[in-house]
């Protein structure tokens, strides 16, 4: 158990709609981080907040956002949903923002867009 | 950040010791390595990292060769639970800890 949860664990649900995945971090960590896995873009980087504010991007299409929350947990929206969103989202966590601090993984949710 | 090189898949018979490989001929001299493993569609796990000195930890070791181009990462008695993909990361320690995944590769320890 890396102390890291999301919620929740699996969603289906329709092109178009909008979903929201939620994340929170160990405790004491400051910087959350979304990634996401796919079958054919294998994982890639999102997008990280260390407390509250954004602080560097990935791949993230425009249809997604993400924000971090006082209490420091975070949620990643995603809407206009296609068929290629199906994916595995996870999220990380740090202590910090830069340096040597390694990323522990939450379980991840698994997004059936049909 | 750097770009790595594995190869796409390993074997490893139980209790032998597994032998990672990596290349990444373009690292700079402020790019740490960074292993990480996915058991199955499990979250990644943190293995080991370093920056020039070899270096070990109650899971794996981790050897950096001199001129930083390559690196191995040893799970000195693999067990079947050590089956999965490990991935090999560089990266600098800049103003953010996002990583970059590649391929990695995909280690099957057998009885």
């Amino acid at each position: 158990d890396s102390g890291v949860t999301q919620t929740p664990k699996h969603l289906i649900t329709a092109t178009g709609q909008r979903v929201t995945l939620r994340c929170s971090p160990r405790s004491g960590d400051l910087s959350v981080y979304w990634y996401q896995q796919s079958l054919d873009q294998g994982l890639q980087f999102l997008i990280q907040y260390y407390n509250g504010e954004e602080r560097a991007k990935g791949n993230i299409l425009e249809r997604f956002s993400a924000q971090q929350f006082p209490d420091l947990h975070s949620e990643l929206n995603l809407s206009s949903l296609e068929l290629g969103d199906s994916a595995l989202y996870f999220c990380a966590s740090s202590a910090g923002l830069a340096g040597e601090n390694e990323q522990f993984f939450g379980p991840g949710t698994r997004l059936t867009v049909l | 950040d750097a770009k790595t090189t594995q190869p796409p898949s390993m074997d490893c018979a139980e209790g032998r010791a597994a032998n990672l490989p990596c290349n990444h001929s373009t690292i700079s001299g402020n790019e740490y390595v960074y292993w990480y493993r996915q058991i199955h569609s499990q979250g990644p796990q943190y293995i080991i990292h370093g920056l020039k000195n070899n270096e070990t930890n109650e899971m794996a070791s981790l050897i950096i060769t001199e001129d930083r181009k390559s690196s191995t990462l040893i799970l000195p008695h693999a067990t079947l639970r050590d089956t999965a993909v490990y991935y090999c990361i560089v990266r600098a320690l800049a103003n953010t800890d996002k990583l970059i995944f590649g391929t990695g590769t995909r280690l099957q320890v057998f009885p």
